[in-house]
């Protein structure tokens, strides 16, 4: 059974850069059957889609964050990453990893979710 | 981008009543379309994939239908254990982007 777990500092000041770290186990993150997908969650609100990667390291992002975003990929350590600069309150939420099956299209498998604050 | 409005919000309904939650996208998906159920606290999961498939291991009570920009989830037989937030999703193109959310809470 694969899975996945967020992790990461839990407190970010504004402006610095947020950096996060999905661990998947149970699967090998380099297979070309998966994206690997980061999506994040403000409190008491919906879901925002933030990026995925593939592992060729082919990215996408969401426009509304590309300028400030990096999905990277490590095969070595079986980790993707993510890092958010530039980060304000409006950045505070749970953030998710998730596996993306490319026959189905869907997101199978997420992390547990990692709250992160941004505060100073 | 491509928009995702679901409908309606919120919803009370009590158990074993069928429910019906709708997903409208702003330009046509073809099936690339999945719903995930949320519970407080806990990570979204997959109930439906392609618009209408189930996902392993999820209730036949759960169904999915639509093409192009209207897909429907449907619960049959309401359970206590539904009693959640559902999300629909477009991977038609990136940024995949979801719906606002549905939550179905007891009457």
């Amino acid at each position: 059974q694969v899975q996945l777990q967020e992790s990461g500092p839990g407190l970010v000041k504004p402006s610095q850069t947020l950096s996060l770290t999905c661990t998947v186990s149970g699967d090998s993150i380099s297979s070309d059957t998966y994206y690997w997908t980061w999506i994040r969650q403000p409190a008491g609100k919906g879901l925002e889609w933030i990026g995925r990667v593939y592992s060729g390291g082919n990215t996408n992002y969401n426009p509304s964050l590309k300028s400030r975003v990096t999905i990277s990929i490590d095969t070595s350590t079986n980790q993707f990453s993510l890092r958010l600069t530039s980060v304000t309150a409006a950045d505070t939420a749970v953030y998710y990893c998730a596996r993306f099956v490319r026959v189905t299209t869907a997101l199978d498998f997420w992390g547990l979710g990692t709250l992160v604050t941004v505060s100073s | 981008d491509i928009q995702m409005t679901q409908s309606p919000s919120s919803l009370s309904a009590s158990v074993g009543d069928t429910v019906t939650i709708t997903c409208r996208a702003s330009q046509r998906l073809s099936s690339f379309l999945h719903w995930y159920q949320q519970k407080p606290g806990k990570a979204p999961q997959l109930l439906i994939y392609a618009a209408s498939s189930l996902q392993s291991g999820v209730p036949s009570r759960f169904s999915g239908s639509g093409s192009g920009t209207d897909f429907t989830l449907t619960i049959s037989n309401l359970q206590p254990e539904d009693f959640a937030t559902y999300y629909c999703q477009q991977s038609y193109s990136p940024p995949h982007s979801f719906g606002g959310g549905t939550k179905v809470e007891i009457k």
